[in-house]
């Protein structure tokens, strides 16, 4: 079946530092992929749309300058987040979805990011 | 904004009791979509609905389509410790946005 690789599985960093995060569609090719932040025991918020060779759709409240969005070719997506904060730790999950709309989303495994 | 609303957010059943989960919308749904999330781990699809009143089932799960598309649930008949996590609904809503149901946290005591 489809495969969503994301790396880094969990990344501690200082305040003020930068975090890159990648999703990769394996076997493959996705136009679009999805980042979405998971707090604990709450369900997944998407942040944004990711759309390869063009810029990223925000959702309202989510700060295209602090999460930048890259989908540089159809299998590779980076979330970098910028200057992070504590309150920025969280679990970001980047989801993808074959040619087909309304296919299945298929996740990653998420990144557990810690801002100290 | 669009909403999916889901209940109940959490429900402890001893192994062998059954599970339901219920989801609804605001609005009409392209289509639904449940996934199980396991402690720790990522969300993984389970199903998908397209059909009003579609139901289908997966073993002891079983799924149900509103016929106004605009809710869904979820039943597990006989709950065992395997099936502990989350369970989310996800509602495609026009132009083609997946939200998220707050997901419902199912314990199984053995």
């Amino acid at each position: 079946g489809a495969v969503v690789s994301q790396h880094p599985s969990w990344v501690i960093c200082k305040s003020g530092t930068s975090v890159k995060i990648e999703c990769r569609s394996l076997d493959f090719q996705a136009t679009t992929m999805f980042w979405y932040r998971q707090f604990p025991k709450q369900s997944l918020m998407l942040m944004a749309t990711s759309n390869e060779g063009s810029k990223a759709t925000y959702e309202q409240g989510v700060e295209k300058d602090k999460f930048l969005i890259n989908h540089a070719s159809l299998t590779l997506s980076t979330l970098t987040v910028t200057s992070a904060h504590p309150e920025d730790s969280s679990f970001y999950i980047c989801s993808a979805r074959e040619i087909f709309d309304n296919s299945p989303l298929h996740f990653g495994n998420g990144t557990r990011l810690t801002v100290t | 904004g669009q909403q999916v609303m889901q209940i109940p957010q959490y429900q402890h059943v001893q192994e062998g009791e059954d599970f339901t989960t219920y989801c609804n919308s605001s609005t009409t749904l392209s289509n639904i979509q449940w996934y199980k999330q396991r402690p720790g781990g990522h969300p993984v699809f389970l199903i998908q609905l397209v059909k009003s009143g579609e139901v289908k089932k997966q073993k002891r799960l079983t799924f149900q389509f509103g016929e106004a598309k605009k809710n869904s649930s979820l039943h597990i008949t006989a709950t065992q410790t395997t099936d502990v996590g989350t369970y989310f609904c996800a509602g495609v809503v026009p132009p083609n946005k997946l939200v998220f149901g707050a997901g419902t946290i199912l314990r199984v005591k053995s």
